[in-house]
């Protein structure tokens, strides 16, 4: 059985500051990572994908890769309480099905002003 | 352009009864993906359609749940009967290529009394 885990929150953190979410994937095989948004009742949104070992960087977004520990996390930085939403970590699948993603539960995010 | 669209956005129905969900992927987008979030749980991948073709439906609980996609465009998936652990968001996602992450509907909650 395929996992994702994600501490599921809540993570508050105050306007401003860093976030920090981190994500565990038990799949050796994986190849492609995602972070998704999602604000309550809405569809997940994707907000950065990251495909090799190292940092990716996109704005205010940073998504970290290590794929010899199986980690995965993304930094916000100078948080804005926009960014409240339950941050989802998606890893594809190895071999044959690597179209299909293998989603954690969630981290949920709440940015105090 | 259009993102992904699906109604209803709610439907509460009776054990029992039948029920279609539909999904309007993103005009030119091949790859097309059910995926569903019961209460607590991850969202878990149901099927796969490339083009009108079903690539991957590994992930249908069992044989109440049909989907289709007339001519590669849009799909149902019709829940016939509905069973009360078939309720949660049930999510559709489209995408030109696999492995860069796929757009999101705003999905589907479907409850089953």
């Amino acid at each position: 059985q395929k996992e994702v885990e994600q501490n599921s929150g809540p993570l508050s953190v105050p306007e401003g500051a860093i976030a920090s979410l981190n994500c565990t994937y038990s799949d050796r095989g994986s190849q492609s990572f995602f972070w998704y948004r999602q604000y309550s009742g809405k569809s997940p949104e994707l907000i950065m994908s990251i495909y090799s070992n190292g940092d990716k960087e996109d704005g205010r977004f940073t998504a970290q890769l290590n794929k010899a520990s199986q980690y995965v996390s993304l930094l916000i930085r100078d948080s804005q309480p926009s960014d409240s939403a339950t941050y989802l970590c998606a890893v594809t699948e190895s071999g044959g099905s690597n179209y299909k993603l293998t989603f954690g539960k969630g981290t949920l995010l709440t940015v105090n002003p | 352009e259009a993102g992904v669209t699906q109604f209803p956005s709610h439907s509460v129905i009776e054990k029992g009864q039948t029920v279609t969900l539909r999904c309007d992927p993103i005009s030119g987008h091949d790859n097309l993906y059910w995926y569903r979030r019961v209460m607590g749980k991850e969202i878990k991948f149901l099927l796969h359609f490339v083009k009108e073709s079903k690539q991957d439906e590994s992930g249908m609980p069992n044989n109440r749940f049909l989907a289709e996609r007339t001519g590669g465009t849009y799909s149902t998936l019709k829940v016939q009967p509905a069973e009360l652990e078939d309720s949660g968001v049930y999510f559709c996602a489209s995408s030109q290529e696999w492995n860069y992450g796929y757009t999101f509907g705003s999905g589907t909650r479907l409850t089953v009394v």
